[in-house]
């Protein structure tokens, strides 16, 4: 089975400090991870995902998230925080093969404050 | 290229009623997913569909199910209705539903229970 855990369940950063939300997951096979970001009253947007190859990725907004193996975590990361990037943000995992569903971490909720 | 559009938004039921929440996927998805989004549960899988046929089904009761037609839009349908199915319901669709499509995200249906 997998699963995911999203360290810190809000978390609050100064106007252009920067942004680190944890994400740790568990899986017994090749995983294929997101980030995606929640505004209010919205739908789930994709930041970024990770399949194979290049660990490091980039994705919109100028967030990043680098995938550690060793590490089993697929940490968000975007070195100046916005106003705008006040969201609810959730990591998910899946497998690269077969198609099974998102197993969605809890979500972190970040705070910007001027 | 459109987005996965959910209809209605908002809705109000009561206790013992019955609803249908419709989802039309991005033009040539053929995989429609459900998700139910509550603040104490986080995102859980509801079911997929692909091609018309369930492919995959969460830990939900007997009393939320779905159908996907032949033009790939989705219904679920949640019969005799509890306090507690009070949530956000999210439909996500992508290409062929292999896992490494990306899925991508309605802005989903508020459904209120009284």
């Amino acid at each position: 089975a997998q699963s995911v855990t999203q360290l810190g369940s809000h978390v609050s950063v100064s106007e252009g400090a920067l942004v680190l939300l944890r994400c740790n997951y568990s899986s017994s096979v090749p995983p294929y991870l997101f980030w995606y970001v929640q505004y209010p009253n919205q739908g789930l947007q994709l930041l970024l995902k990770y399949t194979t190859g290049a660990t490091l990725v980039k994705g919109i907004n100028g967030f990043e998230a680098e995938f550690k193996k060793s590490e089993t975590s697929f940490h968000l990361t975007k070195p100046s925080a916005h106003m705008s990037d006040a969201a609810e943000y959730f990591c998910a995992v899946t497998r690269l093969s077969g198609n099974t569903p998102l197993v969605f971490g809890k979500g972190t909720r970040l705070s910007v404050i001027a | 290229k459109a987005g996965v559009t959910q209809t209605p938004r908002y809705l109000i039921k009561t206790r013992g009623q019955q609803v249908t929440l419709s989802c039309s996927p991005i033009s040539g998805h053929r995989s429609v997913s459900w998700y139910q989004q509550t603040p104490g549960q986080g995102l859980q899988f509801l079911f997929e569909y692909f091609s018309e046929t369930q492919r995959n089904k969460g830990n939900f009761p007997g009393r939320f199910s779905g159908r996907q037609f032949s033009n790939s839009r989705s219904e679920m349908n949640v019969s005799t209705l509890e306090l507690g199915d009070s949530a956000l319901y999210l439909c996500a669709s992508r290409r062929e539903g292999q896992g490494t499509d990306t899925q991508y995200f309605g802005p989903g249906t508020r459904l209120t229970v009284l």
